[in-house]
């Protein structure tokens, strides 16, 4: 079975633009969570998708947004970057309800300039 | 709020040396404990869980048991090898947030021969 995919795995945006990260899961798997890593704040959850709907969120500015489409897919999406939004994004699906492990992507590095 | 500790890195032994890397941790009700760990340039993989006390999780050479009373769920393993070298990170998942890992800061792990 094909594990977790990010695309793209490296991006160099410059401060005030946008940005679109993808994942796609494990098959079979509904739930996709995204998480933050920097060598300054460790590991932050910024949200969490499952079937299509926003189930948890993390305490991230509004600029970070997510979605998940049917084929359970996602997206996040990083509005007006700033320097301080370099980092590791990376992605992770479950099969959600009572099944609680977390299969992560390789990460996308976004480095903001 | 959830939170994880972890004794600081880095850690350096010689090959075929005992590891233990301590965590303990806070949160309400009854979590499920995870370990993970990542290679350069890698995300995370997950390398053994524990949902209940007195659980013990195993994989690869590596234990680690769920201990309630001490709040705690040290990872373990009897002789570690050069390619053990990576970032390892203690992880919870509360049942009242279950799609959210919080995590410690990670301990890292260098092997020599």
């Amino acid at each position: 079975k094909a594990g977790v995919t990010q695309t793209p795995r490296y991006l160099i945006k410059t401060r005030g633009q946008q940005v679109t990260l993808s994942c796609s899961p494990i098959s079979g798997h509904r739930s996709v969570s995204w998480y933050q890593q920097t060598p300054g704040q460790g590991l932050q959850f910024l949200f969490e998708y499952f079937s299509e709907t926003q189930r948890n969120k993390g305490n991230f500015p509004g600029r970070f947004s997510g979605r998940q489409f049917s084929n359970s897919r996602s997206e996040m999406n990083v509005s007006t970057l700033e320097l301080g939004d370099s980092a590791l994004y990376l992605c992770a699906s479950s099969q959600g309800g009572s099944s609680y492990e977390q299969y992560f992507g390789p990460g996308t590095r976004l480095t903001v300039t | 709020g959830d939170s994880v500790t972890q004794m600081e890195g880095p850690v350096t032994l010689s090959e075929e040396a005992f590891l233990t890397i301590n965590c303990t941790y806070t949160a309400t009700g009854y979590p499920s404990l995870f370990w993970y760990v990542q290679y350069p340039g890698e995300g995370l993989q997950l390398l053994l869980k524990a949902t209940k006390a007195d659980d013990k999780g195993s994989n690869k050479g590596f234990e680690a048991t769920y201990r309630k009373e001490t709040t705690s769920f040290h990872l373990e393993k009897g002789s570690v090898q050069v390619s053990d070298s990576a970032v390892y990170f203690c992880a919870l998942i509360n049942t009242g947030t279950a799609s959210k890992l919080t995590f410690g800061t990670g301990t890292r792990l260098q092997v020599t021969l």
